[in-house]
């Protein structure tokens, strides 16, 4: 298995309030990602991270801010969460030592907005 | 946006040969990607395909074809295990684009 690490794996919590993920890696990889999923939408990119201190938004970014303050750790913030933020959210890793590296993929965090 | 476009359902009989398909709308892709999700849990990666051509690797095997916009899964002796939803994913620029995926249903 990839070291990758997401926590927590289940939250519930109340519409206004901030959310944080976290997404830890032991693999020392330069690209990591952060990941919404729903029906009949499939996987989406929220931001992703190509270095320590470099991110970029991904197609569906607003609500969310990303932070990444050192190589293993790449948090998830949802600042005022809402009840269209109910997700999955999935971090992924990416290596770079060799082309076209494929991403792996944390088992998931279950977010419900109430 | 990059249109990737899937199947949304497919059913097959253990021991039979599937084709998942996967059509795409763009020139820009590095490379096209497949990964299996079982229900619950995270997407694991299967196979993926830079050049023109067909990967093989063990019961599946992938397919892409970049002027046609289209690639393919196959899976061979199908498994009761193999029921999952099978995604489509292109690259380009470090980010990666996924259709929604395929269930697959295996049946006895």
């Amino acid at each position: 298995d990839a070291g990758i690490t997401q926590s927590p794996r289940h939250k519930v919590t109340e519409t206004g309030t901030p959310v944080t993920l976290r997404c830890h890696q032991t693999e020392n990889h330069r690209y990591m990602y952060w990941y919404r999923q729903d029906p009949g939408h499939g996987l989406r990119l929220i931001h992703y991270s190509y270095g320590v201190k470099d991110t970029d938004k991904g197609e569906v970014s607003d609500g969310y801010s990303v932070s990444r303050s050192k190589t293993e750790d790449f948090l998830l913030t949802l600042e005022s969460a809402t009840s269209s933020q109910t997700s999955v959210y999935f971090c992924a890793i990416r290596g770079t030592g060799e082309k076209n590296q494929p991403q792996h993929f944390g088992d998931g965090t279950r977010l419900s907005i109430l | 946006g990059q249109n990737i476009d899937q199947p949304t359902e497919m059913t097959a009989t253990e021991g039979a040969i599937v084709q998942i398909n996967c059509t795409y709308q763009t020139s820009g892709f590095n490379g096209l990607f497949w990964y299996q999700q079982h229900a619950g849990e995270a997407p694991t990666f299967l196979s993926y395909n830079v050049l023109d051509g067909l990967e093989e690797k063990g019961r599946f095997s992938s397919f892409l074809s970049r002027s046609k916009g289209y690639s393919y899964l196959l899976l061979k002796e199908l498994q009761m295990k193999d029921s999952a939803s099978y995604l489509c994913a292109g690259e380009t620029g470090n980010q990666f684009y996924f259709g929604t995926g395929t269930s697959l249903t295996v049946i006895p």
